[in-house]
């Protein structure tokens, strides 16, 4: 109940396409739900995150569409760019469930690689 | 601003030995929390703290100590290192739950 399935592992796609990353969840307590992302060698860094009160978030050319009933979410990245190469996980955590007070739980995460 | 700083980048182990990795933070946020990250395997939580002198076990404890004395420092101890623990470790902070974390460069650990 407390996992986040991501997929897929690893993705390509050509510069100016769109990336779609999904990720699902089981425990109906989640309330936030970030993604990060991470270039090699450094740490994650916050992109993007919605909380189940609305179904969508755009900033910029990300987009996270958010579907509380099939307790699924994903992260599109229009006119994907060679800079956008980097890994991304999805996370989500909860205010208060069980004493563990929001903390992240992630996926496995996504190798993205945007050709030019 | 600095953020979150860790030290040391990189570092090899012997099996049995200890070490710290310490991990401090300029934003004065009361959420701390330690990460192993292992290939193909997304970010596992091993201790995290709400604020100085409150700690508290994460998924992947085991092999791992923390303590909080202050807001801004959260080292992380390893007693008799295992091969299991080469990882890549990350410390985080967030200003309260449910809010963006910030995380540092990491630290690259090999037990040998």
């Amino acid at each position: 109940q407390q996992q986040v399935k991501q997929s897929p592992q690893s993705l390509i796609v050509q510069k100016g396409g769109i990336s779609i990353i999904n990720c699902a969840y089981e425990n109906t307590a989640f309330d936030y739900f970030p993604w990060y992302q991470q270039f090699p060698g450094k740490g994650p860094a916050l992109l993007i995150a919605i909380r189940p009160d609305v179904s969508e978030k755009k900033e910029g050319r990300f987009t996270i569409s958010f579907n509380k009933s099939a307790k699924q979410f994903s992260l599109h990245i229009m006119d994907s760019q060679p800079g956008d190469s980097a890994t991304y996980f999805c996370a989500a955590s909860f205010e208060n469930y069980g004493g563990s007070q929001g903390n992240l739980i992630f996926g496995k995460g996504t190798k993205l690689s945007v050709k030019p | 601003n600095a953020g979150v700083t860790q030290t040391p980048k990189f570092r090899i182990l012997k099996i049995g030995q200890s070490m710290t990795l310490q991990c401090t933070q300029d934003m004065n946020h009361n959420y701390m929390y330690w990460y192993r990250q292992d290939p193909g395997m997304g970010l596992k939580l091993i201790y995290y703290s709400v604020g100085a002198g409150i700690t508290d076990k994460g998924e992947v404890p085991n092999g791992y100590n923390v303590s909080r004395s202050t807001t801004e420092d959260f080292p992380l101890r390893l007693e008799l290192a295992a091969p299991s623990q080469t990882s890549v470790y990350f410390c985080a902070s967030s200003y309260r739950a449910n809010t963006e974390a910030f995380f540092g460069q990491g630290t690259r650990l090999t037990v040998v």
